[in-house]
């Protein structure tokens, strides 16, 4: 069956530290990959997506994710974290040849101190 | 532009009545997406449109919940006999086709009483 793991519900970093948030799936086929935010009281916002081009994929607000077809991961990163970060992430997969229906993970929440 | 809306914000509703949830989709996207959000879990995939037709509505809990785009636009999800396992936020997200990247709303939050 096809999912998605991600590492760590809660994640604390001191603003100006690297962020990593760990996203691993589960799938016999290529899957597309998706970054997905939530501030609070508010719908999902797109951080990022792999397609299949690029496996280095750069994304808004300075993140960026990695997919390695080897370890079937898809981690965020960002160099330096800033207060306005704080938020839920969420990392999410669909399939070609699927309806593009999204199966997401449970998502992490980031917490950035001063 | 527009991004995709949803109606209302919140409802709150007795046990055993009938809600109906609305998206407005982005102009111009034909893939439509429900989903449901429980506290502190991901998304999860609800019914797929495209157009006008239900082309996978494999994540519907029961028949108690159906989904309707007459005109390949707006949409409704429509709960008969509300339960309280039913509370959640039902979000919709539209695309401009499918399997490209999916826009959401904002989010509807159902609390049955």
């Amino acid at each position: 069956a096809q999912s998605v793991t991600q590492l760590g519900s809660h994640v604390s970093v001191s603003e100006g530290a690297l962020v990593l948030l760990r996203c691993n799936y589960s799938s016999s086929v290529p899957p597309y990959l998706f970054w997905y935010v939530q501030y609070p009281n508010q719908g999902l916002q797109l951080l990022l997506k792999y397609t299949s081009a690029a496996t280095l994929v750069k994304g808004i607000n300075g993140f960026e994710a990695e997919f390695k077809k080897s370890e079937t991961s898809f981690h965020l990163t960002k160099p330096s974290a800033h207060m306005s970060d704080a938020a839920e992430y969420f990392c999410a997969v669909s399939f070609s040849g699927n309806t593009g229906k999204l199966i997401f993970g449970q998502g992490t929440t980031l917490q950035v101190k001063p | 532009g527009a991004g995709v809306s949803q109606t209302p914000s919140n409802k709150v509703t007795e046990k055993g009545k009938y809600v109906e949830l609305r998206c407005d989709p982005i102009s111009g996207h034909t893939a439509l997406y429900w989903y449901r959000q429980s506290l502190g879990q991901g998304p999860e995939f609800l019914i797929y449109f495209q157009g006008t037709g239900a082309a996978d509505d494999s994540g519907l809990p029961n028949d108690r919940f159906f989904a309707v785009r007459p005109e390949g636009s707006v949409s409704t999800l429509k709960i008969q006999r509300t339960e309280r396992g039913d509370s959640a936020v039902y979000l919709c997200a539209s695309s401009p086709a499918q399997g490209r990247e999916q826009y959401f709303g904002p989010g509807t939050r159902l609390t049955v009483t």
